[in-house]
């Protein structure tokens, strides 16, 4: 079982819609949570990031974070084709590493 | 948020040869850097952890010696592929942490291909 399991998708949405991208994870230590976007053959950018439990809101974008469940979201509103991209959740338990260990990534497309 | 900056975006080795790839962190000092590959429709695999000023910590099943890494300032490091072959081919992304932060800003990439 790997440690972060996240849908590879693809995940197809009308422009507009609300998109809800998830993961689960095994470790409880982990205490970091990010949400990061790619472009084809770009770097990961930093979209969200939240530490411990709770809910995050920027601008479209919301993060969740549920321990208990071991569950974290990312919830998209009114999604636009400039969405379209691979979504990557990644985690990190924290202290001196701050390794970070990451879920397959879920691709995203936003029709117009 | 913080810039990392990747240098080449691109480049194409023949066989048997070396490629140096730098990563920079342009507005901030950064005391780790991680060096990541990526293939094709797959996700990120952590290859080493690069501290400023001592040696690199390598991930199980990559070989230190193929692929030196250096951290010689707190806004520099390098990956070194060592005697290239093709199946080395990929995507190569540096990341570094925030100083004091866990977050963790990615480079742009280096997309290597090996003839």
């Amino acid at each position: 079982q790997k440690e972060v399991e996240q849908d590879p998708g693809p995940l197809s949405v009308p422009e507009g819609a609300i998109v809800s991208l998830n993961c689960t994870y095994s470790n409880s230590a982990f205490q970091y949570f990010m949400w990061y976007r790619q472009y084809s053959r770009k770097g990961p950018e930093l979209l969200m990031y939240t530490y411990s439990s709770g809910n995050k809101e920027d601008g479209r974008f919301t993060a969740q974070v549920d321990k208990s469940s071991k569950y974290i979201s990312l919830f998209i509103r009114d999604s636009q084709p400039s969405d379209s991209a691979t979504y990557l959740c990644a985690m990190s338990a924290g202290g001196n590493t701050g390794k970070l260990i990451f879920g397959q990534g879920t691709t995203l497309q936003v029709k117009p | 948020g913080a810039v990392v900056s990747q240098h080449p975006s691109r480049v194409i080795c023949k066989s048997g040869t070396s490629v140096k790839i730098e990563c920079r962190s342009l507005d901030f000092q950064a005391t780790t850097m991680f060096w990541y590959r990526q293939f094709p429709k797959q996700s990120l695999m952590l290859m080493a952890t690069s501290n400023e000023g001592s040696k690199a910590t390598y991930e199980q099943g990559v070989e230190k010696d193929k692929f030196l890494i250096n951290h010689a300032s707190l806004t520099l490091s390098t990956l070194t592929v060592t005697s290239a072959h093709p199946e080395d081919s990929s995507f190569y992304i540096c990341s570094a942490i925030l100083s004091s932060y866990n977050e963790q800003f990615f480079g742009p990439g280096t997309r290597l291909t090996v003839l």
